[in-house]
Parts: structure tokens; C-alpha cells; sequence
């Protein structure tokens, strides 16, 4: 069993919609935990960043994490074809220590 | 800010030759660096953690010897494939981490095609 689950999609959804992006993870020693955007042929771009249990929102990103469950979440809203791109969760033990990604969820908006 | 950049973006070598890879933040200083591989529809495996000044830490499985790491100042590390075969052909990415907020911040990735 990998330390971090992720379901490789595709998503699909139509333009507007909410997505709705979720990881499961098994090391209850994850603190930090991060969602990455990567384009296809591209390094992964830091959406969101967030440490131990609560939401954190930054504008159409809302990141939920819930350690009692292990679990977190990335919710965007109003969702555009340019959001289209693998989403990846990542974690680490300690801040700034190597992180642990789940394998990415691709994601299509259709116009 | 928070901007990594690699050099080159695309190599082709010859089976046997070396490649260097460069990797620097531009607009902040990195102690400590990343270096991931990445196959298709796959995602990333790290290889290596970069501390500037000291020895890289290797994952367990990859050899140092072929995968040359250095990080001698606080805004550049290398990664250096010795020896390529066929097999290293891998898009290869850097990341660097914030000293002050330790987010991590990736570069765009260089492809290395060894023919």
C-alpha cells in the first residue's frame, strides 16, 4: 500500500463546475501538506500549502485537510479549460523535509 | 517571486557521454534542493536532497556515482548524469525550498534523451 493514495482520473467536468480533488494518506506523521499543478511537459506549480487541520482558501483554491481521517482535499471553483492539468497532493513529516506525493489526478475542464 | 529556473530545458546525448543540469532560484536563497525524475503519466521520484555545501543524501536505490550532485552556493545546484544510457532518458526536475516559509518550489523541468 502506497503512504499516499490519489485517483489517477480523469476527471471530467464541465466549465464552471466545482472539482473536487482528494488524497488519503496512512503516515500519521504528515504535518505539511501541499497541492502542486503540473501542465503536461512542465514542472508542478505550488497552489496550496497548508499545515495540520482546518481549510485554507486563496481565491478559487479551497484546501481542506482532516488528520483525524487522513485525508485532504483541493476544491476549485468556477473551474476553466486552462485548469485542465494533473493535480498532485503532497506531504511531509517536518517543514521543508522531502516530500511524499500521491501518483496525480488528471483533470479536463470542457468547454 | 518564489522562481526556479533549469538549464537546459531539452538535451539530446549520446549513449556514454555526460550531461550537466543546472538548477537555480532566481529570487531567493535555497539551502536545500531537490532533485525528482519523472516518467510519463507518472509522478514524481525523488532522487536526491541538495544541501548547500555539504554531500547530497541519496534515495535509496540511486546510484551517486552515475547521478553527480552539487550545491555550491545558495542559489544554484547540479545534477550531472555520467556515463548516460538509454535508460536515464527521464524529464528531470528541481525543486527549492524557502529557508524563511519551507514551501517548495519546482523548476520546469529539463528532458534528457540519450540516444
Amino acid at each position: 500500500q502506497k503512504e499516499v493514495e490519489q485517483d489517477p482520473g480523469p476527471l471530467s467536468v464541465p466549465e464552471g463546475a466545482i472539482v473536487s480533488l482528494n488524497c488519503t494518506y496512512s503516515n500519521s506523521a504528515f504535518q505539511y501538506f501541499m497541492w502542486y499543478r503540473q501542465y503536461s511537459r512542465k514542472g508542478p506549480e505550488l497552489l496550496m500549502y497548508t499545515y495540520s487541520s482546518g481549510n485554507k482558501e486563496d481565491g478559487r483554491f479551497t484546501a481542506q485537510v482532516d488528520k483525524s481521517s487522513k485525508y485532504i482535499s483541493l476544491f476549485i471553483r468556477d473551474s476553466q479549460p486552462s485548469d485542465s492539468a494533473t493535480y498532485l497532493c503532497a506531504m511531509s513529516g517536518a517543514a521543508g523535509n522531502k516530500l511524499t506525493f500521491g501518483g496525480g489526478t488528471r483533470v479536463l475542464v470542457k468547454p | 517571486g518564489a522562481v526556479v529556473s533549469q538549464h537546459p530545458s531539452w538535451v539530446i546525448c549520446k549513449s556514454g557521454t555526460s550531461v550537466k543540469i543546472e538548477c537555480r532560484s532566481l529570487d531567493f536563497q535555497a539551502t536545500t534542493m531537490f532533485w525528482y525524475r519523472q516518467f510519463p503519466k507518472q509522478s514524481l521520484m525523488l532522487m536526491a536532497t541538495s544541501n548547500e555545501g555539504s554531500k547530497a543524501t541519496y534515495e535509496q536505490g540511486v546510484e551517486k556515482d552515475k547521478f553527480l550532485i552539487n550545491h555550491a552556493s545558495l542559489t544554484l545546484s547540479t545534477l550531472t548524469v555520467t556515463s548516460a544510457h538509454p535508460e536515464d532518458s527521464s524529464f528531470y526536475i528541481c525543486s527549492a525550498r524557502v529557508v524563511v516559509s519551507y514551501e517548495q518550489y519546482f523548476g520546469p523541468g529539463t528532458r534528457l534523451t540519450v540516444t
